[in-house]
């Protein structure tokens, strides 16, 4: 079946760090993948997605690029914010369904 | 658009009972879905509809109920509480028209409590 691998945190930054929350896939077919950010009280919200091999999806800063060869779909951003506080989710829907397949959740404090 | 709304925010259940949490979207979207959110486990899926009158049985779907009269109402009825259904659930929906791309939108959640 489809799973999800993230990164295990908690992850602790300082303001204008770098990050980055690895993730990795099993799929059976041709997966689309999403990053989703839950902040503390909210539900989840899309950060970014991706549909195809090479496909680079970006929001808020952050980065990600389907890497099919490699299964992976690695989250980055350049200089973090205190704002960037979340649970970082990464997902996977494999194509003619609508199921999510989430990873475990990474959390990630930013401290000024 | 309200988009998707839940009630309630927060719930305590004694052993036994039973409850309903309500789930509502007003985008006309087609998918709907249940997960419950547990620490290092990420969100798996209780229950899951296509559309009105289907429903379908998602990764850990004991002890939970889903109906789907309506496209824009999803409830989850948990028939008799237990201590491990304690956890965060989240609704969430999705149209269906949209290939590869479509997303899904969540709502803020309703924290479960079952002493």
């Amino acid at each position: 079946g489809d799973s999800v691998t993230q990164m295990e945190g908690p992850v602790t930054l300082s303001e204008e760090a770098f990050l980055t929350i690895n993730c990795t896939y099993t799929a059976t077919g041709y997966p689309s993948l999403f990053w989703y950010v839950q902040y503390p009280g909210e539900g989840l919200q899309l950060l970014l997605k991706a549909t195809k091999a090479d496909d680079k999806g970006s929001n808020k800063g952050f980065e990600a690029t389907y890497r099919k060869e490699t299964t992976s779909f690695h989250l980055e951003k350049g200089s973090v914010q205190v704002s960037d506080s979340a649970v970082y989710f990464c997902a996977l829907r494999e194509f003619n369904d609508y199921k999510l397949s989430f990873g475990a959740g990474t959390t990630v404090t930013v401290r000024a | 658009n309200a988009g998707v709304t839940q009630t309630p925010k927060f719930q305590v259940l004694k052993t036994g009972q039973s409850m309903t949490l309500q789930c509502a979207q007003d985008m006309n979207h087609e998918y709907m879905s249940w997960y419950r959110q547990d620490p290092g486990m990420g969100l798996r899926l209780i229950h899951y509809s296509v559309g009105a009158g289907i429903t379908d049985q998602g990764e850990v779907p004991n002890g939970y109920n889903v109906s789907r009269s309506t496209t824009e109402d999803f409830p989850l009825r948990l028939l008799s509480a237990a201590p491990s259904q304690t956890s965060v659930y989240f609704c969430a929906s999705s149209p269906t028209g949209s290939g590869r791309a479509s997303t899904q939108y969540f709502g803020p959640g309703t924290r479960l409590t079952v002493l």
